[in-house]
């Protein structure tokens, strides 16, 4: 069976860092892309960006809303991607889901598998 | 970017009726590109929808999508208790975006 848990929300204050955990099992975390997806509360779901496969180089893409402030590694050894947001301000203050892609691949396409979120509040 | 508009913001219904859910997209959008996803509260989104019409794995068949160009329907011919839920649409054909979603409320 497919799994995907994040870890590593809270609250936190505008300016400081916070780290994402996406712990994967039930199938061959590396072969896949893997996505983070934001939703604000009570608001619609945002992509923030995502990670290709090391047979496609391992590179990654992001959302101009995030770019240059929020970094995406994977550990495919451990099959943890993770989601490093530096330079937090309140609105990213959302429940931040990884997502498994269908693709491998050089571009983000579309995601069958979900962890259940974890919330970030960005608040002093 | 391509926005993506979905219509009505909310569908109120009652179980058996059909709904009909509208995605309009700001420019074409190959169809192979458009997918349609179930969120209900407390959850993840799970992907109901993709090719703008091929139903993900375990979907029922009351749920269908069409459409093409700019224009995407989503429909479910009998509205079951717990179809009750918010749906998105998204698209892939350039960068990723995400429609606002519609809410089907029992009525």
């Amino acid at each position: 069976e497919v799994q995907l848990v994040e870890s590593g929300g809270g609250l936190v204050q505008p300016g400081r860092s916070l780290r994402l955990s996406c712990t994967a099992s039930g199938f061959t975390f590396g072969y896949y892309a893997m996505n983070w997806v934001r939703q604000a509360p009570g608001k619609g779901l945002e992509w923030v960006g995502f990670i290709r496969s090391k047979a496609y180089g391992g590179t990654t893409e992001y959302a101009a809303s995030v770019k240059g402030r929020f970094t995406i590694s994977r550990d495919d050894s451990k099959s943890i991607a993770y989601l490093q947001m530096n330079s937090l301000k309140t609105e990213d203050t959302a429940v931040y889901y990884c997502a498994r892609d269908v693709s491998s691949g050089w571009y983000p396409e579309l995601f069958d598998y979900w962890g259940q979120g974890t919330l970030v509040t960005v608040s002093s | 970017e391509i926005v993506l508009t979905q219509s009505p913001g909310t569908l109120s219904l009652s179980p058996g009726e059909r709904a009909t859910l509208s995605c309009r997209a700001s420019q074409s959008v190959s169809s192979s590109y458009l997918v349609w996803y179930q969120q209900k509260p407390g959850q993840a989104p799970r992907l109901l929808i993709y090719g703008a019409s091929s139903r993900a794995t375990g979907i029922p068949d009351r749920f269908s999508g069409s459409g093409s160009g700019t224009d995407f329907t989503l429909t479910i011919s009998r509205l079951e208790p717990e179809d009750f839920a918010v749906y998105y649409c998204q698209q892939y054909g350039s960068s990723i975006t995400f429609g606002g979603g519609t809410k089907v409320e029992i009525k």
